[in-house]
C-alpha cells in the first residue's frame, strides 16, 4: 500500500520558538494532503486540507497564521507551528490521498508528537 | 455539515467475544465509508471500506462492516475478538467527491480480556 511518512515523530520546543512538520508521500504523488490533530483519547479533528500549488483550506477555528501550511510539490507538505505556546502541545498527523477519483482513500502517517515547554 | 456518532464510548469484552461497535454518519449525498485502528502507541491503519457495491465489506484481521444506507449506520463488527484486538477504532465518512477530507467519529476503546 501507500507510504506516508512524517518528521520529526516527536519534538519538544520551547514556548515562542517554531517547529515544522513534514509530511511526504514516499511512493505516489500526493494532489491532496490533510492535516490533523488528536488530543490524548479522542479523535482526529481535521485542521486544514491543502493541494499541490494552492493555498491550504483551513477549518473553522484553526489560525492560519500560526499553523502555515505548505504543499509545494506532489510529494511533499509541511505544518508550521509558530510561536508554539503549551496549548499546541498535540499528536498531529497527516494523510494524504491523489487523483481525481471519488474513490478517495486517504493513507496516513505515523503523527508527530508535539510538546511545547 | 457532516457529522460520524460513534455509540459505544469504551467496550470492555472477553477473549472469544462477539463485538459490534456502532457509527452512524449524518451527510445527505454519496458517502464513502471507513473503519481505522489505532494501536497503543502506534498510526492508524485502514481496516475497511466501503464505496460502493455490496454493503457487506470484510476487511482485515476478521473484521466486517455492514453499510444500510436507510439507517445511515456503518457498524463494525468481528465474531471473535482476541486480546490483540485492544485498540481504539474509528469510524470515518467523506464524501464520495474528490479531494475531500474525512470526518472521524470519537473512537470507541476497545479492551479485550484474555
Amino acid at each position: 500500500g501507500a507510504v506516508v511518512s512524517q518528521h520529526p515523530s516527536r519534538v519538544i520546543c520551547k514556548s515562542g520558538t517554531s517547529v515544522k512538520i513534514e509530511c511526504r508521500s514516499l511512493d505516489f504523488q500526493a494532489t491532496t494532503m490533510f492535516w490533523y490533530r488528536q488530543f490524548p483519547k479522542q479523535s482526529l479533528m481535521l485542521m486544514a486540507t491543502s493541494n499541490e500549488g494552492s493555498k491550504a483550506t483551513y477549518e473553522q477555528g484553526v489560525e492560519k497564521d500560526k499553523f502555515l501550511i505548505n504543499h509545494a510539490s506532489l510529494t511533499l507538505s509541511t505544518l508550521t507551528v509558530t510561536s508554539a505556546h503549551p496549548e499546541d502541545s498535540s499528536f498531529y498527523i497527516c494523510s494524504a490521498s491523489w487523483g481525481q477519483s471519488s474513490y478517495n482513500e486517504q493513507f496516513f502517517g505515523p503523527g508527530t508528537r508535539l510538546t511545547v515547554l | 455539515a457532516q457529522s460520524v456518532s460513534q455509540h459505544n464510548h469504551h467496550v470492555i469484552l472477553s477473549e472469544a467475544a462477539s463485538l459490534e461497535l456502532g457509527c452512524n454518519y449524518s451527510y445527505g449525498g454519496t458517502v464513502n465509508l471507513f473503519w481505522y485502528v489505532q494501536y497503543p502507541g502506534q498510526h492508524l491503519q485502514l481496516l475497511l471500506k466501503y464505496f460502493s457495491g455490496d454493503p457487506l465489506v470484510k476487511g482485515i484481521k476478521g473484521f466486517e462492516a455492514e453499510f444500510i444506507k436507510s439507517k445511515f449506520s456503518f457498524n463494525l463488527r468481528k465474531p471473535s475478538v482476541q486480546w490483540s484486538d485492544t485498540a481504539e477504532y474509528f469510524c470515518a465518512v467523506n464524501a464520495n467527491q474528490a479531494g475531500t477530507a474525512l470526518i472521524f467519529g470519537k473512537g470507541t476503546t476497545l479492551s479485550v480480556s484474555s
